[in-house]
């Protein structure tokens, strides 16, 4: 069991590039969840999957999208990056939303945007 | 006002020193609550959930007070190995606080 996997693990873009940070689980988990973390302010969320085929936005969804076309896989997208996206990416899994259910993280993406 | 808060520290203590973390949550209605533990530039990793009636695990105790809206961590007979960031993490969609940090000197 490989568990949350992210690729890549580093990235430098310029303002106006593109890209797509690919989060991978194996252990069929539901839901999936992409979070940013910045200096002093903790995790937020960007978007969250509650299963194949569907997305949500979360508290800062702004200038990102995602897709979930396959249970196992959750893509984030920057269409034209920005040096306010420059982060560190974590995304998370787990079976079903409760009160004692752990989300499992991957080890991040870490993204400058110069 | 943000909707998990945490004193951001960072707390400083000795070996063998009991230490006590709060995070407070504005969200009345919201049913889940987690200690996580974030070493520097890795992942979060779960401490442990947070149950109503409180729960311990080895040197950590975890209560939760529904009235006052605050979740603590308690940590005792601190161990250099406990330095890190602690971060409370309420609700289903996974609302963090800022974390803690934590230095154990020896």
């Amino acid at each position: 069991n490989a568990g949350v996997t992210q690729t890549p693990k580093f990235r430098v873009l310029k303002t106006g590039q593109s890209m797509t940070l690919l989060c991978a689980q194996d252990m069929n988990h539901e839901y999936m969840y992409w979070y940013r973390q910045d200096p002093g302010m903790g995790l937020r969320l960007i978007h969250y999957s509650v299963g194949e085929g569907t997305t949500a936005k979360g508290e800062v969804p702004d200038g990102y999208n995602v897709s979930r076309l396959k249970k196992q896989n959750f893509l984030l997208g920057l269409e034209s990056a920005a040096p306010s996206q420059t982060s560190v990416y974590f995304c998370a899994s787990f079976p079903v939303v409760g009160p004692y259910n752990e989300q499992f993280f991957g080890p991040g993406t870490r993204l400058t945007v110069l | 006002r943000k909707e998990v808060e945490q004193d951001p520290g960072p707390f400083n203590v000795p070996e063998g020193a009991t230490v006590a973390f709060n995070c407070t949550y504005s969200n009345s209605a919201s049913q889940s609550f987690f200690w996580y533990r974030q070493d520097c530039r890795k992942e979060p990793k779960l401490l442990m959930s947070v149950y109503s009636s409180g729960n311990e695990d080895g040197r950590f105790t975890a209560q939760l007070n529904r009235a006052s809206q605050y979740i603590s961590l308690l940590i005792r007979d601190s161990k250099l190995s406990d330095s890190a960031t602690y971060l409370c993490v309420v609700g289903a969609l996974g609302r963090f606080g800022a974390g803690t940090r934590l230095t154990v000197k020896p």
